[in-house]
């Protein structure tokens, strides 16, 4: 089946630590994004991709980082900088055409720090 | 300033009855695109509509229906004869053809349709 996989599903690490989220896409779509959900403030956009080694950042971008080195995979690392990191991260896929298609969801990662 | 204004945080409906939820959006582009998503609990965004700003036909499908005014830059969402595998967080989202494929969420309503 086509579609988006995160994982973990549940991850908890220790303050001060990097840990990287898995997003793996078989849908063949050009463009993948990272969003932040925290309650009652939606979903916020860390980062995006609409090419193979190529990134920018959206709108809450500082203490993360990415990677694009396959059009399949666009891993998130949370590093020791990102002051909450606390939160649910969602990624996404979709084409990269001239029209702003729908973007498909994964089913979430949700980052605790204890 | 917020792009996308969802008002209602919390609604709580009795099963069969009707219930609108609200999206307000905010764009100087002509050429835009609107959004609605589902969450159910198990947190998985599920697409549901996808309007263009040329289009302001409204749409039925099924239980759901949409409203899109561009005079009132609204784009509401209806669910008749609401069921309880209706409750989730609703998310209204914004994509303006000047910045891509970059969506703008509103803060979503969380419905809970009651027994």
């Amino acid at each position: 089946d086509g579609g988006i996989t995160q994982s973990p599903k549940y991850l908890f690490r220790k303050e001060g630590q990097n840990v990287t989220l898995s997003c793996e896409q078989n849908l063949n779509h050009d463009a993948m994004y990272w969003y932040r959900q925290d309650p009652g403030q939606g979903l916020r956009l860390i980062y995006y991709s609409q090419i193979v080694n190529d990134f920018q950042k959206g709108d809450i971008a500082e203490g993360y980082s990415v990677s694009r080195e396959k059009k399949e995979s666009f891993p998130l690392t949370v590093t020791s900088a990102q002051k909450n990191p606390t939160a649910f991260y969602l990624c996404a896929s979709s084409m990269d055409g001239p029209y702003s298609d729908e973007q498909f969801f994964g089913p979430g990662t949700r980052l605790t720090v204890l | 300033a917020q792009k996308v204004t969802q008002a209602q945080t919390e609604i709580s409906v009795v099963e069969k009855e009707d219930v609108t939820l609200d999206c307000v959006y905010e764009t100087r582009d002509t050429t835009y695109y609107l959004f609605w998503y589902k969450q159910p609990p198990s947190g998985e965004l599920v697409f549901l509509i996808r309007r263009n700003s040329f289009d302001e036909q409204n749409e039925i499908s099924g239980r759901y229906s949409w409203n899109f005014q561009k005079s009132t830059s609204s784009f509401n969402f209806t669910i008749t004869a609401s069921q309880v595998v209706d409750s989730a967080v609703y998310f209204c989202a914004l994509s303006e053809a000047n910045t891509g494929n970059q969506f703008y969420f509103g803060t979503g309503t969380s419905l809970t349709v009651i027994p």
